[in-house]
């Protein structure tokens, strides 16, 4: 299986700071990476994908970028609603895997 | 819009058996793949299992390949999982999971709230 290390698993940032995490898959992936975003007791959402993608409605502070092996995910000014956890999930194959998870927290 | 709904969790001893339900609606579901994830309690998301749209391809994750089993009914508008011989580590929040396609192109669009599911004796 194609394993995602997504760091840093957690972090702790102030409102208007921007925010980034990173995610390393063990294969090359092209662009088949999405980014999820999982508020407290909620369900996952998909905000970006093809590594890069917008998915219409979600905020433009949000954005991805990478190819390969190696992606980017970046608030560009935090916001208090932006709490939440963050994963990344290849579908390179169909062996889907997710990242373990950035926690996004409010310094 | 689009709404899946899922039931059908709760507790059950290890070796037993549970069928989990996501009800959908707001779209049509035999245009589209649709997957079960789940969630250990305080833990990350894993991928369980996947159906394309006319049953054709079904995928397991290797942790749940031949005890559990996902099937749809797109006349009834749901998705099925069977999931037998639980065992302890199958405690999860179950999710439903909607693709933006036909086939398994393993996207998760669109989720519902969760059902839990609690193997312990």
């Amino acid at each position: 299986d194609i394993q995602m290390t997504q760091s840093p698993s957690s972090l702790s940032a102030s409102v208007g700071d921007r925010v980034t995490i990173t995610c390393q898959a063990s294969q090359d992936i092209d662009k088949s990476l999405n980014w999820y975003q999982q508020k407290p007791g909620k369900a996952p959402k998909l905000l970006i994908y093809d590594a890069s993608t917008l998915k219409t409605g979600v905020p433009s502070r949000f954005s991805g970028s990478g190819s390969g092996t190696d992606f980017t995910f970046t608030i560009s000014s935090l916001q208090p609603e932006d709490i939440a956890t963050y994963y990344c999930q290849q579908f390179h194959n169909l062996r889907l895997t997710f990242g373990g998870g950035a926690k996004v927290e409010i310094k | 819009e689009v709404q899946l709904v899922e039931s059908g969790g709760g507790l059950v001893r290890p070796g037993g058996s549970l069928r989990l339900s996501c009800a959908t609606s707001g779209f049509m579901l035999e245009n589209y793949a649709m997957y079960w994830v789940r969630q250990a309690p305080g833990k990350g998301l894993e991928w369980v299992s996947g159906i394309s749209w006319n049953s054709g391809t079904r995928e397991y994750a290797d942790s749940v390949r031949g005890r559990f089993t996902i099937s749809r009914d797109n006349a009834k508008n749901s998705v099925y999982l069977q999931m037998n011989s639980l065992r302890e580590e199958d405690t999860a929040f179950y999710y439903c999971s909607k693709d933006v396609a036909l086939g398994l192109r393993g996207w998760f669009d669109s989720w519902g709230q969760g059902t839990l599911v609690a193997v312990s004796s």
